[in-house]
């Protein structure tokens, strides 16, 4: 079956430090990969995404690409802020022409602290 | 535009009682979702519905029932609640249908369960 595995955290950071998150995945044909991210006493809301191989996802300057060859979807960005203290979490939905009905299979997250 | 919502906020039960999880959704959504969040463990599917009238089992559906009650509603109901289940459940919606795996999925703000 599908699984998500990502670093072990937590990772602490001070402000304007470069972060890189390590997301590999396990799943058959092709699938879509996400990063969501989770604040304080918060749901989760999705940061970026990327559906086929060699695309890139970006927002609010985090990065990922979907490196098929190396199934893997790292997230980075170049200079944390303390706003960016939450939990993240890789995750990944089935292939095209499948039946997963979009259910998604989580990494175990990943709690970032970044100090002033 | 709520998007998700859920009821209750907190809920703490004794081993035994009975509960229900509400979750609503104002997107106009075909699929809805219950997860539940434990500790270094991500978030885990408990089960599924791709549209009105059907649901499905997850990861994790022992001890769990869930309703599609209409498009908008999908419940969670314990029947008998046991520590194990003391856990944060999230409730999630996406526009995905069967072969969905570039949706994204919102999330609500979670219900936080105890189990004395």
């Amino acid at each position: 079956g599908n699984s998500v595995t990502q670093m072990e955290g937590p990772v602490t950071l001070s402000e304007e430090a470069f972060l890189t998150i390590n997301c590999t995945y396990t799943a058959t044909g092709y699938p879509s990969l996400f990063w969501y991210v989770q604040y304080p006493g918060e749901g989760l809301q999705l940061l970026l995404k990327a559906t086929k191989a060699d695309d890139k996802g970006s927002n609010k300057g985090f990065e990922a690409t979907y490196r098929k060859e190396t199934t893997s979807f790292h997230l980075e960005k170049g200079s944390v802020q303390v706003s960016d203290s939450a939990v993240y979490f890789c995750a990944l939905s089935g292939s095209a022409g499948g039946t997963s009905y979009g259910k998604l299979t989580f990494g175990q997250g990943t709690i970032l602290t970044v100090h002033p | 535009n709520a998007g998700v919502t859920q009821t209750p906020k907190f809920q703490v039960l004794k081993t035994g009682q009975s509960m229900t999880l509400q979750c609503a959704q104002d997107m106009n959504h075909n699929s809805m979702y219950w997860y539940r969040q434990d500790p270094g463990m991500g978030l885990r599917l408990i089960y599924y519905s791709a549209s009105e009238g059907t649901t499905d089992k997850g990861e994790v559906p022992n001890g769990y029932n869930v309703s599609r009650l209409n498009k908008r509603e999908f419940s969670l109901r314990l029947e008998s609640a046991a520590p194990s289940q003391t856990s944060v459940y999230f409730c999630a919606s996406s526009e995905a249908t069967v072969a969905g795996g570039g949706n994204e999925q919102f999330f609500g703000p979670g219900t936080r369960l105890t189990v004395l």
